[in-house]
């Protein structure tokens, strides 16, 4: 199936490690994002990323890194997690400006 | 900053009823515009777009209203059924995607 896949879905894990959130898409498209959702399911974007260049990159902590090896793939990495992390990220991706954007069904981030 | 904002956080209807749910939006250059359906555990799906040089468009069931004048935005839901219980955005669709906080809807039997 064509679609935003991200892995894994669930990640319990605890203050201080570090962790990684993979995201692939096989529609050809050239930019791709992650969101962040809180528990009042408000979606802010954290990066955005265009054939593998930061394009948007909101006011997010240096401990969130995302990496873009192609065009099709986004994964984010988390150093020393903190409580305030919890929260389900999404990726996504769309063909450009004017399109919509494609999501992922999202990883939930719980730190202990 | 710009910010695209519901009037109604939650939204209680009956089975078979018409749904409307608004959206006010507050970049009046915006020129296209987004609503998402989402579902628990799942990400936003897209259910349908307007440019700003329309200020109708429907799909099956829903249709989207765009009123640049007031930057109002509404989606409304015809017979409504309850696979429509979801939480739904609208979204200003620039190069940064901008969602609003969304409206929860739920439907009664």
């Amino acid at each position: 199936d064509t679609a935003v896949s991200q892995t894994p879905k669930y990640l319990v894990t605890q203050m201080g490690n570090d962790k990684s959130i993979k995201c692939e898409q096989n529609l050809g498209h050239d930019t791709m994002y992650w969101y962040k959702q809180d528990s009042k399911k408000f979606l802010k974007i954290m990066f955005s990323y265009n054939n593998k260049e930061l394009i948007i990159n909101e006011t997010v902590p240096n401990r969130f890194s995302p990496k873009s090896p192609d065009k099709a793939h986004l994964n984010l990495h988390i150093n020393s997690l903190e409580l305030g992390d919890s929260a389900v990220y999404f990726c996504a991706s769309r063909y450009g400006d004017n399109s919509p954007l494609h999501f992922g069904n999202g990883t939930r981030l719980t730190v202990t | 900053g710009e910010s695209v904002g519901l009037h109604l956080p939650t939204l209680s209807v009956q089975e078979g009823d018409n749904s409307i749910i608004n959206c006010a939006y507050s970049n009046s250059a915006s020129d296209y515009f987004i609503w998402y359906k989402q579902e628990s555990g799942k990400g936003p799906q897209f259910i349908i777009d307007i440019r700003s040089n329309m200020d109708k468009r429907q799909g099956q069931r829903v249709t989207v209203l765009l009123n640049k004048t007031v930057k109002h935005l509404s989606l409304q839901i015809a017979a409504t059924q309850p696979g429509d219980s979801a939480v739904y955005f609208c979204a200003e669709a620039g190069q940064n995607f901008v969602f609003g906080p969304g409206t929860r809807l739920s439907v009664l039997p």
